[in-house]
């Protein structure tokens, strides 16, 4: 699976924007970017994908980079229950075969919120 | 209900006793996953299933066996564990018809296994 490489802690304040930056240098062009967050004694939640343009949904906003090296989740106003462990996963397009089902964990980054 | 359920939430075991995890999706998924999460590493995938049949089985200890009775149902058989397979187990379900795309998967709450 291509790795993706993200910080291990990162500090907002509520209420502010927020950008999760992740680095997929040796991405392919069948990956889909993905996003999950794990809350405190949670499962995994999935918050948001793309493959090549940027995304919005009610969660977040994903912006992919042009040559899709690398990829920002945006959290546009950050509360406390946004305090998590988020997660960027490269996952393979269903088409391409082979072990397209893999959702490969890293240790993620770990989103502290301040009040 | 809603999403994915798992149950117990909350299981202690001996090491000799035999005990099953159970997971249902609602979800209309046709592929269901186990993950094990232990203290401080990465979720690690166990097994997959697709429309039933299991199509990935990551180097799991035989003391770990999963049965997929139809879409909506996982089960996790345990059998003669050991102390360092306490973690949380957690259980996941996404669509998996071949195709273009990129299914987001599911997560149920876990169930957190302590194997004394």
């Amino acid at each position: 699976d291509a790795k993706t490489t993200q910080p291990n802690s990162m500090e907002s304040n509520e209420e502010e924007p927020v950008h999760l930056p992740c680095n997929h240098s040796t991405i392919s062009g069948t990956d889909y970017i993905h996003w999950y967050r794990q809350l405190p004694s949670q499962g995994p939640e999935y918050v948001i994908h793309g493959l090549t343009s940027n995304v919005n949904n009610r969660m977040a906003s994903l912006a992919i980079a042009e040559d899709r090296k690398s990829s920002t989740l945006i959290l546009h106003r950050a509360t406390l229950r946004d305090a998590a462990v988020y997660y960027c996963i490269l996952r393979g397009d269903m088409a391409s075969g082979g072990s397209n089902y893999k959702l490969t964990f890293g240790k993620g980054t770990l989103l502290t919120v301040n009040p | 209900e809603t999403g994915v359920t798992q149950t117990p939430r909350h299981l202690v075991m001996g090491m000799t006793n035999k005990k099953s995890l159970k997971c249902e999706q609602h979800l209309g998924h046709n592929a269901m996953y186990w993950y094990k999460q232990s203290a401080k590493k990465p979720l690690e995938l166990m097994f997959v299933y697709s429309l039933e049949e299991r199509v990935e089985n990551n180097s799991v200890p035989s003391r770990f066996s999963p049965e997929c009775p139809n879409s909506s149902h996982l089960f996790l058989h345990l059998h003669t564990l050991q102390p360092e397979d306490s973690a949380l187990y957690l259980c996941a379900s996404s669509q998996a018809y071949p195709g273009q795309g990129s299914y987001e998967q599911y997560f149920g709450p876990g169930t957190r296994l302590t194997v004394t």
